[in-house]
């Protein structure tokens, strides 16, 4: 019940494009969403977060859409470059909690 | 100081062999956390600090894994007798208070021979 699955492992886009990552939850009691960023070499950098009282949060390019009856949420990148590529981890957690509940991320790349 | 840093960078060291990880969190922050992260895994939780002690050390894998963070600010991941498995990068996180958001460090990336 703990667990975050995040889907797809890898994903390749052609540079302008829409890239999705998707992820899904099992406890209810999770009310914190938050998308971190990582390049090789560096340590994970939030990205953006979604709280589960709105649908849809937008911060530039950057997009996460919540669906809280089917526990799911996914992160939208608009016109994708190839700055973007990098690997993008889901988490959730409880607000008052610290413990952030990780998925197992998704490697982007951006084509040129 | 501007972000979370950690020292050293790359650690390579040889099976049964002690060693100890640094982490300088953001100034002021008052939470703490070391992760693990293997090739193409999500960060594994290991140990939480507030302040001075240990709120949550659930995460460590055996008594071979132990941290301290005395003065309340810099922290030491200290592996015992170290073993191929150990190998991972071992992340730094902290935090304004509990529950805020978290600040990753650049990690040392660990590699037991």
């Amino acid at each position: 019940q703990q667990q975050v699955k995040q889907s797809p492992q890898s994903l390749i886009v052609q540079k302008g494009g829409i890239s999705i990552i998707n992820c899904a939850y099992e406890n209810t009691a999770f009310d914190y969403f938050p998308w971190y960023q990582q390049f090789p070499g560096k340590g994970p950098a939030l990205l953006i977060a979604i709280r589960p009282d709105v649908s849809e949060k937008k911060e530039g390019r950057f997009t996460i859409s919540f669906n809280k009856s089917a526990k799911q949420f996914s992160l939208h990148i608009m016109d994708s470059q190839p700055g973007d590529s990098a690997t993008y981890f889901c988490a959730a957690k409880e607000d008052s909690n610290y413990q952030l509940i990780w998925g197992a991320g998704t490697k982007l790349i951006i084509k040129p | 100081g501007a972000g979370v840093s950690q020292t050293p960078s790359n650690k390579v060291t040889e099976k049964g062999k002690y060693v100890e990880l640094r982490c300088d969190p953001i100034s002021g922050h008052t939470a703490l956390y070391w992760y693990r992260q293997s090739l193409g895994q999500g960060p594994e939780f290991l140990i939480y600090f507030q302040g001075t002690g240990a709120a949550d050390d659930s995460g460590l894998p055996n008594d071979r894994f132990f941290a301290v963070r005395p003065e309340g600010s810099v922290s030491t991941l200290k592996i015992q007798r170290t073993e191929r498995g150990d190998s991972a990068v071992y992340l730094c996180a902290s935090s304004l208070q509990q529950g805020q958001t978290q600040y990753f460090g650049p990690g040392t990336r660990l590699l037991v021979l």
